[in-house]
């Protein structure tokens, strides 16, 4: 089985654009998880969506927004981009049954300059 | 509100020896406990996880413990290989929502 593949694996962008990360999960996994990783909070959780629906989020603003297609795939959008969005992306998928057995992508790297 | 709590941001073990990671949680609703692994450049894996109603979960040389009245969760590795040098993190999912401490630095020394 593929594993999950994000892209791009790197960007840079400057302060006020927008940004689209995308992810695949693995073939079979409907759960799709996304989460920010930076040096000093660690990994925190943005959103997961189920069946294209978001079915919880974490403590981001509106600026952070997904999406998710019916094959499973998922977008992140992040709108009028700040320096401190300079993160590590990482996207994950789970089966329904074995959620907490989370596979996580490689991650996009987002420079904001 | 920082509701997983790993306190030693890095951790040197002698390769052979016991290493024990250390995980501390505020919400005691929390329905389970995990923990992944995590190399430089790749993504999280999964290591082992522990349902909420027991107290111990081993797999092979990683085994966890949770003490409930202590609000306390440990990982222990033996014996510890090179291999092992990563970062660790703690877990918590409650209601399909994972909450990620900030890690544990694990070096594994010669």
């Amino acid at each position: 089985k593929a594993g999950v593949t994000q892209t791009p694996r790197y960007l840079i962008k400057t302060r006020g654009q927008q940004v689209t990360l995308s992810c695949s999960p693995i073939s079979g996994h409907r759960s799709v998880s996304w989460y920010q990783q930076t040096p000093g909070q660690g990994l925190q959780f943005l959103f997961e969506y189920f069946s294209e629906t978001q079915r919880n989020k974490g403590n981001f603003p509106g600026r952070f927004s997904g999406r998710q297609f019916s094959n499973s795939r998922s977008e992140m959008n992040v709108s009028t981009l700040e320096l401190g969005d300079s993160a590590l992306y990482l996207c994950a998928s789970s089966s329904y049954r074995s959620y907490n057995e989370q596979f996580f992508g490689p991650g996009t790297r987002l420079t904001v300059l | 509100d920082q509701q997983v709590k790993q306190n030693s941001p890095s951790l040197s073990v002698q390769e052979g020896r016991i290493s024990i990671l250390n995980c501390d949680y505020t919400n005691s609703m929390f329905d389970y406990f995990l923990w992944y692994k995590k190399y430089p450049a790749e993504g999280p894996t999964f290591l082992i996880s522990i349902s909420s109603i027991k107290d111990k979960n081993e797999d092979g040389r990683f085994t966890v413990f949770l003490n409930k009245s202590a609000k306390h969760l440990s990982l222990h590795i033996v014996p510890s290989q090179p291999g092992d040098s990563a970062v660790y993190f703690c877990a918590t999912n409650r209601d399909d929502k994972i909450i990620f401490g900030k890690g544990t630095r694990l070096h594994i020394l010669p």
